[in-house]
């Protein structure tokens, strides 16, 4: 069964810190990764999709990186803002029975930007 | 550009009441997502549909059940209500099924009392 941790759990920086954060996953037959962006009480803002075949994505400040063969995907944020606090999920998609794209999340890091 | 759009964005319910939960695709996507966010916790995937037809099946009681119609809506149905149903559901949908970007909607809080 694969399962999806993310570290830190918190995090608080000042503003204009570069950061990074850490995803691991437990099986390697992954067929993309997906990181997230939720604000409190709200939906889930896609930020980064790294398909498979994919090392890594880059949009705007956001860059994020893909070992598949290590388990483990990091997203960085350069000069964090304090619009960037939120808690930050990343998610594995599988093929289950060949049938969809199935979505593990790791249990998310809550970014704190401080002005 | 168009989202997920779900509705009702909040719901109470009593217990042992039905409930039903709307989602309406981005325009050309055929796959629909739904996933249950508890206080607290990360999403777990419910189940998923693939032009029209039932996909795949995650952590879904066997109180709530769900479909897909021809315009691509899908709606979640819940019965037999318990305080636990309280959460946050999420419908996303996807281009392609096997290999596509989620694209989530804002969800619909639903509380138990």
């Amino acid at each position: 069964k694969q399962e999806v941790t993310q570290i830190p759990a918190a995090l608080s920086v000042p503003e204009g810190e570069n950061l990074v954060l850490n995803c691991s996953f437990t099986d390697s037959a992954i067929y993309n990764l997906q990181w997230f962006r939720q604000d409190p009480g709200k939906g889930l803002t896609s930020l980064l999709l790294i398909q498979s075949s994919q090392r890594e994505q880059t949009s705007g400040r956001l860059n994020a990186s893909l070992d598949k063969s290590s388990g483990r995907s990091t997203l960085y944020i350069a000069a964090s803002q304090p619009g960037d606090s939120a808690t930050y999920l990343c998610a594995v998609h599988r093929l289950h029975n060949n049938a969809g794209n199935m979505l593990t999340f790791g249990g998310g890091t809550r970014l704190m930007v401080k002005p | 550009a168009a989202g997920v759009i779900q509705s009702p964005r909040h719901l109470i319910k009593e217990k042992r009441e039905t409930a039903t939960l709307k989602c309406y695709p981005i325009p050309r996507h055929d796959t629909v997502y739904w996933y249950q966010q508890g206080p607290g916790q990360d999403p777990q995937f419910l189940i998923s549909f693939y032009e029209k037809m039932q996909s795949d099946k995650g952590s879904i009681p066997d109180r709530f059940s769900a479909q897909q119609f021809s315009d691509y809506h899908s709606e979640l149905n819940m019965s037999s209500l318990e305080l636990g149903d309280s959460a946050l559901y999420f419908c996303a949908s996807s281009f392609d099924r096997n290999t596509g970007e989620l694209f989530f909607g804002e969800g619909s809080r639903l509380t138990v009392l």
